[in-house]
């Protein structure tokens, strides 16, 4: 079985505000694949980022950061210096070669002006 | 073209109509998905195909019926729905053969349907 957790339910951050969202996972598989989806009021789910098990570089992309460790099974998500645009919900998900994608509960995040 | 669309955007229908929910995408890809998003959850999987195969069904209620026509279509035939049937119905799709699950999956916008 596999299960990923996202313990912040909603977060509210006044603009220009760094972020963090927090996503631990389980699983029993030794190769498996961590996304970063964003879903804004309109509904369609905007991937972000994909990482396999095997690779554990931590990744920036513009204003957004990935923390993955191993150790601690998590793949955190960092916003930096936030936009009223950002505000939406945030789903971590986790799948392998033998499971389909499972999702966290997601993350609102509110971003205020 | 990375874009999966969906259609309708929005559905209203009664217990005893039938109707589809029509998905498309040009990307190439094989793996195709019909997920059911009920409000502040996250998406449950349906249905996968792959390569136009039905390869999972989540238990799906037979109210439900998943059609592949070619790679590029997928449709949802609806029947007899049930007003706890009202959610917002999302396709994706991803590269490659589903069993293999190292792609990521592009999502369309979904369709709202409510059920009376």
């Amino acid at each position: 079985a596999q299960k990923v957790t996202q313990a912040q339910t909603e977060i509210s951050v006044v603009e220009k505000e760094d972020v963090t969202l927090d996503c631990v996972y389980e699983t029993r598989d030794t190769t498996y694949y961590l996304f970063w989806y964003k879903q804004p009021p309109s509904g369609e789910l905007v991937f972000l980022i994909r990482r396999n098990s095997f690779d554990e570089q931590n990744e920036i992309s513009g204003r957004y950061s990935w923390n993955f460790q191993k150790s601690t099974s998590s793949f955190n998500f960092t916003i930096t210096a936030s936009q009223v645009v950002d505000s939406a919900v945030y789903f971590c998900a986790l799948n392998s070669p033998a499971r389909q994608l499972t999702f966290g509960s997601g993350t609102q995040l509110t971003v205020l002006p | 073209d990375t874009e999966v669309t969906q259609t309708p955007k929005h559905l209203v229908m009664g217990m005893t109509n039938k109707k589809s929910l029509k998905c498309e995408q040009h990307m190439g890809h094989r793996a195709m998905y019909w997920y059911k998003q009920k409000a502040k959850k996250p998406p449950e999987l349906m249905f996968v195909y792959s390569y136009e195969k039905l390869s999972i069904n989540e238990s799906v209620p037979s109210r439900f019926s998943p059609e592949c026509p070619n790679s590029s279509l997928l449709n949802l035939h609806l029947h007899a729905l049930q007003p706890e049937d009202s959610a917002l119905y999302l396709c994706a799709s991803s590269q490659g053969k589903a069993g293999t699950n190292n792609n990521e999956q592009f999502f369309g916008p979904g369709t709202r349907l409510t059920v009376l």
